[in-house]
């Protein structure tokens, strides 16, 4: 039972095309996030939301939109693909709202959706 | 914001062999200090953290330390394997400040353990 699940595994499109990738958690965390690893391995945050509500808005460009139906579920739209958006596309989710010293504020990612936009 | 190095880029070891990955960080607000392993074609997994209030923690092969005051922190694996091949990145975050717990990572290091 996969813990945070992403659709799709691959996607490949082709310039000025719009794709979603969807995500869903059931680990019951309140926080999920959207992370970038471009080719050189480096992972950026892109956007965090706690309980549906955007709390992270990196410097991305407003062709991204996040959106998340419940605090379970956040996906990431993108328009007008181009050719510097290809990359894979991580999400993750943490519970930020813990306490005491044995609490976990570790991310849990999903195994990633490799974008190539051609 | 905070900004994390890390070095070396890629680190190659012979099997039993110890390997040692260091991480800088810029913000003194910062207190969590996670470590990931990122196997090919998987996303990253989580397999130490140290939080700010303590210096040193060990599980099993491996082990992280934590500076504070030079803001520098190590992951420390004993005895590798050929399957410690990955790649590890280290993190840093503040975990009571405004950025909900932003973790920031350092550039990554492509571990090849030699059999």
């Amino acid at each position: 039972d996969t813990a945070v699940s992403q659709t799709p595994k691959y996607l490949v499109t082709q310039m000025g095309n719009d794709k979603s990738i969807k995500c869903e958690q059931n680990l019951g965390h309140d926080t999920m996030y959207w992370y970038k690893q471009d080719s050189k391995k480096f992972l950026k945050i892109m956007f965090s939301y706690n309980n549906k509500e955007l709390i992270i808005n990196e410097t991305v460009p407003n062709r991204f939109s996040p959106k998340s139906p419940d605090k379970a579920h956040l996906n990431l739209h993108i328009n007008s693909l181009e050719l510097g958006d290809s990359a894979v596309y991580f999400c993750a989710s943490s519970q930020y709202s813990v306490s005491g010293r044995d609490s976990s504020y570790g991310y849990t990612f999903g195994s990633g959706t490799r974008l190539t936009v051609v | 914001g905070e900004n994390v190095e890390q070095h070396p880029s890629t680190l190659s070891v012979q099997e039993g062999d110890s390997a040692v990955i260091k991480c800088t960080y810029s913000d003194s607000a910062s207190n969590y200090f996670p470590w990931y392993k990122q196997e090919l074609g998987k996303g990253p997994q989580l397999i130490i953290d140290i939080r700010s209030n303590v210096g040193e923690k060990k599980d099993q092969r491996i082990a992280v330390t934590l500076n504070k005051t030079a803001k520098h922190f190590s992951l420390h694996i004993t005895e590798t394997q050929p399957e410690d091949s990955a790649v590890y990145f280290c993190a840093a975050s503040n975990r009571g400040g405004t950025s909900y717990g932003k973790l920031t990572f350092g550039q990554g290091t492509i571990l090849t353990v030699h059999p």
